[in-house]
C-alpha cells in the first residue's frame, strides 16, 4: 500500500528566515506530487505540483518554491519567509495517470507552520 | 471554470440525529466530485467520490452522497451522527488537466455534534 509522510508537523520561524517542508511517497513510482496551503478559517489553495523529477507548476505567485529532486520527493522552499507564510501546508499524491483510481488525491498529515 | 460552493459554512447537530452537509458544483465537463474530511490539526482523509458510476456513492464511516445533475449537487448525508463526526468537511470538484489532478476546495462547512 501507499504511504506518504510529511515533516516537520509543526514550525515556528522568525520572519527573513528560511523554510524547508519536506514529503516523501512510498509504494508507488512516479506519483504526481502536490503541495496545498491552508490559511486559518480558509479552504485550501494549490500552491505546486509535479509530474515527475524536475518538473514543478507553479499555481500562485508567491515567496514559496518547490522542487522534486527525487520520483518520491517534493519539498517546499523558501529563502526568506514573510508573515503572511504562515499557515497549515500539505503534500499530497496522486496515480500517475487519471481512472477510478488515478483522479484521487491523498494527503499527507500536513505541517503547521507559524512565522513570528 | 471549475467551483463549488458548500452552503452552510457551520452545520450543528445531536448526536444520533441525521447529518446533511450542502454542496453544489459548477462544472463545463462531467465533473470527479470528492468529499473529504480534517480533524483538528490533521490531514484530510478521502470519505468518497463520484467518478460517473452510480450516482449515491457510499463512503466511510456511514457517509454517502448523491450527485444530482440536474440540480449540480453533491450533498453529503449520514442517517445517525456520531460525537467522532466532529470535523471539517470539504467538496471538492477535479479539474483533470493532462497528467495531473488540480482539485478545487469549498470553503468547508464545520460539523459540531452535540451530547
Amino acid at each position: 500500500s501507499q504511504t506518504i509522510h510529511q515533516w516537520p508537523a509543526t514550525l515556528v520561524q522568525p520572519v527573513g528566515s528560511p523554510l524547508s517542508l519536506e514529503c516523501t511517497v512510498e509504494g508507488t513510482s512516479n506519483p504526481n506530487l502536490y503541495w496545498y496551503r491552508q490559511a486559518a478559517g480558509r479552504g485550501l489553495q494549490l500552491l505546486f505540483y509535479s509530474v515527475g523529477i524536475g518538473q514543478i507548476s507553479s499555481e500562485v505567485p508567491q515567496n514559496l518554491s518547490a522542487s522534486r529532486p527525487q520520483d518520491r520527493q517534493f519539498i517546499l522552499s523558501s529563502k526568506k519567509l514573510l508573515l503572511s507564510d504562515s499557515g497549515f501546508y500539505l503534500c499530497a499524491w496522486s496515480f500517475p495517470f487519471p481512472g477510478s483510481s488515478g483522479n484521487t488525491i491523498y494527503f499527507g498529515e500536513g505541517s503547521w507552520l507559524t512565522v513570528v | 471554470a471549475q467551483s463549488v460552493t458548500q452552503l452552510d459554512s457551520h452545520v450543528s447537530v445531536s448526536e444520533g440525529t441525521p447529518v446533511l452537509l450542502r454542496c453544489n458544483y459548477s462544472s463545463s465537463y462531467s465533473p470527479s466530485l470528492f468529499w473529504y474530511v480534517q480533524h483538528p490539526n490533521k490531514g484530510l482523509q478521502l470519505l468518497l467520490k463520484y467518478t460517473s458510476a452510480a450516482t449515491l456513492v457510499k463512503g466511510i464511516n456511514g457517509f454517502e452522497a448523491e450527485f444530482k445533475k440536474s440540480e449540480t449537487s453533491f450533498h453529503l448525508t449520514k442517517p445517525s451522527a456520531h460525537m467522532s463526526d466532529a470535523a471539517e468537511y470539504f467538496c471538492v470538484v477535479s479539474d483533470r488537466p493532462q497528467g495531473a489532478q488540480k482539485l478545487v476546495f469549498g470553503q468547508g462547512t464545520r460539523l459540531t455534534i452535540n451530547p
